[in-house]
């Protein structure tokens, strides 16, 4: 039973245009979420993350919004570059009884391509 | 700064030998988290080691599974015997403190093939 869904396997967008990638959670105590980026041959890297008490954050060309009524999360790549086509991966986590949010639930990943 | 070190990249090998595959954190981190990914199944957590110890290995598939952390800059993960199903990547990740929000950082992966 899949708990975090990215339901598009691929995205294709021109540079210069936005980005938008989604992801769908099940698990209603998840309440700290989190995007990553992944280069072939390479781990994947931090790239923005939200708390459930927000449903808006920003960095730089990268918003990510949460709708937790929804359970949905997006994230926002304003303006695309070539240099961003990776494959993205949404996380999630709980916040457990000694406060930390260790226990990451990660989608399978969108292929994102940024043509130029 | 280096960052979290894994090896070897690659490993080839044939039903039921051993696997051990390594993984040096950054410096100065606390916690190191195992995953592996599949296609079926994406990036899943397999065990967590804060200082030293391991806390939550709710992740690991089954007994052929281990991995331990002897000291703060370096851990093991050994499957014993190998099957071909145990094919994947498997991610090291170490974070300053596992707590609400610090970054859990990855290494480069190791591409295991089980024939």
């Amino acid at each position: 039973d899949q708990q975090v869904k990215q339901n598009s396997p691929s995205l294709s967008v021109q540079e210069g245009r936005i980005s938008i990638l989604n992801c769908d959670y099940t698990n209603s105590m998840f309440d700290y979420f989190l995007w990553y980026k992944k280069y072939p041959a390479e781990g994947p890297t931090f790239l923005i993350s939200i708390s459930s008490i927000k449903d808006k954050n920003e960095d730089g060309r990268f918003t990510v919004f949460l709708n937790k009524s929804a359970k949905h999360l997006s994230l926002h790549i304003v303006p695309s570059q070539p240099g961003d086509s990776a494959v993205y991966f949404c996380a999630a986590s709980p916040t457990n009884s000694g406060g930390s949010n260790y226990k990451l639930t990660f989608g399978k990943g969108t292929l994102l391509t940024v043509n130029p | 700064d280096a960052g979290v070190i894994q090896s070897p990249r690659h490993e080839v090998t044939e039903m039921g030998q051993e696997v051990t595959l390594r993984c040096k954190p950054i410096s100065g981190h606390n916690s190191l988290f195992w995953y592996r990914q599949t296609m079926m199944r994406g990036l899943e957590l397999l065990i967590y080691f804060n200082n030293n110890v391991p806390i939550d290995d709710s992740g690991m598939p089954e007994d052929r599974f281990s991995a331990k952390m002897p000291n703060a800059s370096f851990s093991t993960l050994k499957i014993q015997p190998s099957e071909p199903r145990d094919s994947a990547v498997y991610f090291c990740a170490s974070t300053k403190r596992a707590g609400s929000t610090d970054t859990q950082y990855f290494g480069p992966g190791t591409r295991l093939t089980v024939l």
